[in-house]
């Protein structure tokens, strides 16, 4: 079945580096663009990052941008997304989410979820 | 890039139909249709969400036509009619935005009393 898998959460110093990995299964991967939401304890979704289907193209949230950097491997189904600079605001649930693709058209919409991973970033 | 203004909670009872609106600006809601609705049980710790409306007013398959979207202006709303039990949820907008961004609303938590 469809399927995204998250991985490489834990609890980090501010400051340091963490590197999230998620894994896809059950759709053809390269023809999708993908995508890291996350969510901080009891708030609501933030968009982090997006790349697209082929890699060529890599869109960053402004509250992120500077200190992640999104890529895949579409030989691997994998995508990650590198987390420098850890601060306290970056601990939240971080989604992989996949973009919606029909027919050619891609729709700006996130259509299957991961179970998310889980980042602390504290002292 | 700010949030989309969403009300903080709404509340209906069984059988009635409810609205929720996601406020944005020209740059977001007002300049593409491209706007998408999310359902986020909170009951179960880590619940992903749920894509229940996308392209402002569209259905993925296997989500009930109790779910309808529309676009006015800078303002979309999502109108869940005959309320059941199971809806009650917290509810996202998303919006593309200028410049290859992509908006949240701040999410709505709807009560089914």
């Amino acid at each position: 079945q469809v399927q995204l898998v998250e991985s490489g959460g834990g609890v980090v110093q501010p400051g340091r580096s963490l590197r999230l990995s998620c894994a896809a299964s059950g759709f053809t991967f390269s023809s999708h663009g993908m995508h890291w939401v996350r969510q901080a304890p009891g708030k609501g979704l933030e968009w982090v990052a997006v790349i697209w289907y082929d890699g060529s193209n890599k869109y960053y949230g402004d509250s992120v941008k500077g200190r992640v950097t999104i890529s895949r491997d579409n030989s691997k189904n994998t995508m990650d997304l590198q987390m420098n600079s850890l601060r306290a605001e970056d601990t939240a649930v971080y989604y992989c989410v996949r973009e919606l693709y029909i027919s050619g058209w891609f729709y700006h919409a996130f259509d299957i979820w991961g179970q998310g991973t889980v980042v602390t970033v504290s002292s | 890039q700010s949030a989309l203004t969403q009300p903080p909670s709404a509340s209906g009872s069984p059988g009635q139909s409810i609205t929720i609106s996601c406020t944005g600006t020209s740059s977001d809601v007002g300049g593409y249709n491209y706007v998408s609705w999310y359902q986020q049980h909170q009951q179960h710790p880590g619940k992903a969400p749920k894509l229940i409306i996308y392209d402002v007013n569209k259905r993925p398959s296997g989500v009930p036509d109790r779910f309808s979207g529309s676009k006015s202006g800078n303002t979309a709303s999502l109108t869940v009619s005959g309320l059941q039990a199971e809806d009650e949820a917290d509810y996202y907008c998303s919006s593309y935005a200028d410049k290859n961004n992509l908006i949240f609303g701040g999410g709505t938590k709807l009560t089914v009393l």
